[in-house]
This record gives C-alpha cells, sequence and structure tokens, in this order.
C-alpha cells in the first residue's frame, strides 16, 4: 500500500518569504500526484496535480511543485507568500492503474500561518 | 454549478446512538468517495461508489458503518452504534477527472 510523508506539521512564514513543503511517498509503481490546500472555513481544493510529462507543474495561486521520481519526492514552493495563504496544504497521491478508482492516499497536512 | 454539498455540518451525539452523515454530490459524477480525518491525523479514505455500487470499502473501519448510495444520487454514511473514536471529520468527494470535495461533517463522539 503506498504512504505519503509531510516532514512539516506547522510552518510560520512571514509575507514574502518563500515556502517549501516537503512530501514523499512511498509505492513502487506509478503514481498520480496531488497538493490540496484547505483555507480557513472552506472546502479542500485542488492546488494541482501531476499526471505525466514536465515533472514541474505549476498550480493556482502561483505554487509550484516538482516530482522527483528518484527521491519519491513533490515538494510544494512557492517564491513569495501572501497572508492570503494561511492554509492547511495537503500532498495525496492515487495509484495509476487500470479501475485503480483513484481513491486518495493522504499525508498528515502541514499549517502555514503567514503573519504580516 | 453547484457544488459537493454534506449535511450536517456539525453533529453531537452520545456514546452508542446513531448518525447518518449526507452527501449530495456534483450533478453528474458516478464517482463519489468518503474519508475521514481523525484530529491530528492524516485524511484517510473510507469507501468508493461507482453510481450505486460499492467498488471499493477497504477502509471502513467495522460494521458499525453502513454507507449506501440508493439510485446513485446522493449517499448517506450511518454510525451505529458511535463509539468515541469515530469522532472526527467526515468528508465526501465526487469526480469527473478531478475529486471535489464537500465541507465535511464534523462528528463529535461524547
Amino acid at each position: 500500500a503506498q504512504s505519503v510523508s509531510q516532514h512539516n506539521h506547522h510552518v510560520i512564514l512571514s509575507e514574502a518569504a518563500s515556502l517549501e513543503l516537503g512530501c514523499n511517498y512511498s509505492y513502487g509503481g506509478t503514481v498520480n500526484l496531488f497538493w490540496y490546500v484547505q483555507y480557513p472555513g472552506q472546502h479542500l481544493q485542488l492546488l494541482l496535480k501531476y499526471f505525466s510529462g514536465d515533472p514541474l507543474v505549476k498550480g493556482i495561486k502561483g505554487f509550484e511543485a516538482e516530482f522527483i521520481k528518484s527521491k519519491f519526492s513533490f515538494n510544494l514552493r512557492k517564491p513569495s507568500v501572501q497572508w492570503s495563504d494561511t492554509a492547511e496544504y495537503f500532498c495525496a497521491v492515487n495509484v495509476s492503474i487500470t479501475g485503480g478508482g483513484n481513491k486518495l492516499t493522504f499525508g498528515t497536512g502541514t499549517q502555514l500561518k503567514v503573519e504580516l | 454549478e453547484a457544488g459537493v454539498t454534506q449535511f450536517p455540518s456539525h453533529s453531537v451525539i452520545e456514546k452508542g446512538q446513531t448518525v447518518t452523515l449526507r452527501c449530495d454530490p456534483i450533478s453528474g459524477h458516478d464517482n463519489l468517495y468518503w474519508y475521514r480525518r481523525v484530529m491530528g491525523k492524516e485524511i484517510k479514505f473510507l469507501l468508493h461508489f461507482v453510481k450505486e455500487s460499492k467498488q471499493d470499502e477497504s477502509g471502513m473501519p467495522n460494521n458499525r458503518f453502513l454507507a449506501e448510495r440508493t439510485g446513485g444520487t446522493y449517499s448517506t454514511l450511518k454510525v451505529q452504534p458511535a463509539e468515541l473514536e469515530d469522532s472526527g471529520v467526515y468528508f465526501c468527494a465526487s469526480r469527473d477527472y478531478e475529486q471535489y470535495f464537500g465541507p465535511g461533517t464534523r462528528l463529535t463522539v461524547t
């Protein structure tokens, strides 16, 4: 079974600082990779995803993530965070197989607080 | 287009009682998923419907949990009898090319 590790549980940054949130997964086969975000009081929403192709994917709100297959990693980055990026961020994977059902396996989440 | 909705948003019940959670997926989405997040832990998969059929229920914790999706539209998740460890946030998601999540139901068992 696959698993996902997020190394940072709580991150506090000042506005304009750069962000990198770590995510590692364990699974020997082909996976699809996701970052979800939950802003305070809102639904989980998809930030970005990687299925195949260019390992550097760009998402909404200036976020990007890089898939490094050799490291089983999919770290999330943003060059300059804003106060409005305060949220909880979740890395997730699903197994890319026919009939796999697309169920997601999540990491434990990272609470990001951006201070003014 | 309306998103995934869940009802109720919060539920507080006593141990031993029964609770039924409801999820209305986005219209036309055949795939519906239930997940649960126990406080401080990761969001965990419970089960997956394709239309009215259970495709995968490998994440259901035990037989106190019963999920249905009659007619392939909305889904219910019943917990009977509830235990303290069932407390958490229950998320529903429906899928076309990606999974769209509902706001969750926060269940507290006292």
